[in-house]
């Protein structure tokens, strides 16, 4: 079975410029999370959806919005591009949102803005 | 609010040494603790988890006790090898967020052969 995927994996933009991020859960899981990964720390979560719903947002900018599609796939974007977000971008899913579901993280999309 | 603390790498260690990385946590609920491992070029993956006081969760040789009365979560290995070079995330999650994970700085071990 496919692991969670996330494309692109590496990607160059420039400040004030526009990003969209995507994600594909493993088949069956119907929780999406986006974690962002600063050099040097750990995760921070951004948003998690489940069944298309969102049902948790870190302490991002409004620059930062996600959505999930009805096959369970997601997309993260971000708007108005700055230099402090560039790190990598983490997607996990689970099969539910509980604490007992365990999360399956992708590779990651690394982002370098310039 | 929630948070993990874990100890600054990196760790390096010959192959067979013992293996401790620290980790300690406050949490305003009741948590479940982890332990994820990130290897070179890799996604996060799962080490261990505990999900109560006193559990001990393993894995692969790896073991960690949640201490309830310490607030911590302590990762040990009895005899390191050099696949065993990552860096290891502690992290937490409180039943009232789902599995929405609180993860610590993380540790770089690197072990010599």
């Amino acid at each position: 079975d496919a692991g969670v995927t996330q494309s692109p994996t590496h990607l160059i933009k420039t400040r004030g410029q526009h990003v969209t991020l995507r994600c594909s859960p493993i088949s069956g899981h119907k929780s999406v999370s986006w974690y962002q990964q600063v050099l040097g720390q750990g995760p921070q979560f951004i948003f998690q959806y489940y069944e298309k719903e969102e049902r948790g947002r870190g302490n991002f900018p409004d620059r930062f919005s996600a959505r999930q599609f009805p096959n369970y796939s997601s997309e993260l974007n971000v708007n108005a591009l700055l230099l402090g977000d560039s790190a990598l971008y983490l997607c996990a899913s689970s099969m539910e949102d509980r604490v007992d579901s365990p999360l399956h993280f992708g590779n990651g999309t690394r982002l370098t803005v310039t | 609010g929630n948070s993990v603390t874990q100890m600054e790498g990196p760790v390096t260690l010959s192959e067979e040494a013992f293996l401790t990385i620290n980790c300690t946590y406050t949490a305003t609920g009741y948590p479940s603790l982890f332990w994820y491992v990130q290897y070179p070029g890799e996604g996060l993956q799962l080490l261990l988890k505990a999900t109560k006081a006193d559990d001990k969760g393993s894995n692969k040789g790896f073991e960690a006790t949640y201490r309830k009365e310490t607030t911590s979560f302590h990762l040990e290995k009895g005899s390191v090898q050099v696949s065993d070079s990552a860096v290891y995330f502690c992290a937490l999650s409180v039943r009232e967020y789902g599995n929405k994970l609180v993860f610590g700085a993380g540790t770089i071990l690197r072990v010599k052969s």
